[in-house]
């Protein structure tokens, strides 16, 4: 089946540091690769998203590339900002056996920026 | 911008009592989805719903759990018996579409607590 393996957090950083946060990711097909973000009271909200191999998702400073070859999409930033400190999920959709192309989530790596 | 919002945003229950988490999604989108995270885990999928019945769920969606969409705006979860377990963070999401590259809009959550 499908699943999202993300890097445990809390990955803590000051401000103006460079940020990866690693994601690693089994599927059966060809999914689509997502980071989404949650910010303290709000819900997820897609950050940048990827189709295909090789693409480059980016979004507000936020970068990620589909590796097919190492199943992966790490999130990175080069200069996170204390407005950065969120929870970020690492997703994949893909065909299922009945049709449908339901997320998988990851657990979520908590990011906090200390000014 | 269009919202998804979900009520009680925190719910306290005791084991065995009836809850009904609430949901009223993006006016324009078709496709509702309801997620759960235990606390430290995974973002789960529980179940979708479109055109008024449910397009697919998960084996944790048993005979303990139903959805309804009783009024054309809201979108409800209802667990019959809540158990210890079902204590986690419930959210609801719409979209558009239901494709490879869908993109979902989620709530802020529900958080049950059952003692």
């Amino acid at each position: 089946g499908n699943s999202v393996t993300q890097m445990e957090g809390p990955v803590t950083l000051s401000e103006e540091a460079f940020l990866t946060i690693n994601c690693t990711y089994t599927a059966t097909g060809y999914p689509s690769l997502f980071w989404y973000v949650q910010y303290p009271g709000e819900g997820l909200q897609l950050l940048l998203k990827a189709t295909k191999a090789d693409d480059k998702g980016s979004n507000k400073g936020f970068e990620a590339t589909y590796r097919k070859e190492t199943t992966s999409f790490h999130l990175e930033k080069g200069s996170v900002q204390v407005s950065d400190s969120a929870v970020y999920f690492c997703a994949l959709s893909d065909l299922r056996t009945g049709g449908s192309y339901i997320p998988t989530f990851g657990r979520g790596t908590s990011l906090i920026v200390h000014p | 911008e269009p919202e998804v919002t979900q009520t009680p945003s925190h719910q306290v229950t005791q084991m065995g009592q009836e809850v009904i988490l609430r949901c009223v999604p993006i006016s324009n989108h078709l496709y509702f989805y309801w997620y759960r995270q235990i606390l430290g885990q995974k973002v789960e999928f529980l179940v979708s719903f479109y055109n008024n019945e449910i397009s697919e769920k998960s084996e944790i969606f048993d005979d303990q759990f139903s959805v309804e969409r009783p009024d054309g705006s809201n979108f409800t979860l209802k667990i019959r018996s809540t158990k210890l377990e079902d204590s986690a963070m419930y959210f609801c999401a719409s979209s558009e579409r239901y494709s490879g590259a869908n993109v979902l809009t989620f709530g802020a959550g529900s958080r049950l607590t059952v003692l």
